[in-house]
């Protein structure tokens, strides 16, 4: 069982819906990241966090997700606009500090647009 | 930027024989660790084994990879492929950025 919990485990939403996702990251990591694996099971990196802050993101994220950690509660991955090609599994990731043995997936969001 | 390398996208082997999964990179950092991932169906990717050292070999449950920074590669190893190691295994770098992940490779063990 992954220390790092996320939900939905399954999202399905129509074209043009937000769509969200949570994650809790392990206890005392302030570290964490969100990828996107695609179809062909293709890790893309989306952003992360430290803390509350964010530390790198990529111009998808920027402009149609939109991401926070805030404290005492789940970071949350939300797409403001649903596309297509946003189907795929969102996998959200935490570390002491990211460069480390500790690095932890969870088991992921499935969003299925339709 | 930094770049990870998996040549194969589907490595189908049988039962008993050695397994090779192949991982290069290109990265301008000195400090660097590499890891190996392996991730079973509708489960989170987990660490399989990991490395910093050049040129030490570094095993965990059967498998086994040695840092060659000379050859900037860090392939992935198994004397006896074993049905329950058909899954996915990617070939990681962690630096001071977002760790990197190669675009996977899927083992397929055969009978």
């Amino acid at each position: 069982n992954s220390k790092v919990i996320q939900t939905p485990r399954y999202l399905v939403k129509g074209q043009g819906q937000k769509a969200k996702m949570r994650c809790i990251p392990e206890k005392g990591h302030p570290v964490v990241f969100w990828y996107q694996q695609n179809k062909n099971n293709e890790f893309k990196f989306l952003i992360n966090f430290q803390n509350q802050e964010v530390l790198q993101q990529i111009d998808m994220t920027e402009k149609r997700f939109s991401a926070e950690c805030p404290s005492n509660s789940p970071c949350s991955l939300e797409i403001q606009s649903s596309e297509a090609g946003d189907s795929a599994l969102y996998l959200c990731a935490s570390s002491l500090s990211g460069t480390g043995s500790d690095y932890t997936f969870g088991s992921g969001t499935r969003l299925l647009v339709i | 930027g930094d770049s990870v390398t998996q040549t194969e996208g589907l490595v189908t082997v049988t039962e008993g024989l050695p397994v090779k999964l192949n991982c290069t990179y290109q990265t301008t950092y000195l400090t660097i660790a590499f890891f190996w991932y392996v991730q079973y169906l509708n489960e989170a990717p987990q660490v399989l084994l990991k490395s910093s050292t050049d040129n030490k070999r570094t095993e965990h449950q059967g498998f086994h990879a040695t840092l060659h920074k000379s050859s900037s590669s860090f392939h992935l190893q198994k004397s006896s492929a074993q049905l329950s190691d058909s899954a996915l295994y990617y070939c990681a770098l962690h630096n001071n950025n977002a760790p990197r992940f190669g675009a996977g490779t899927k083992l397929s063990v055969k009978p």
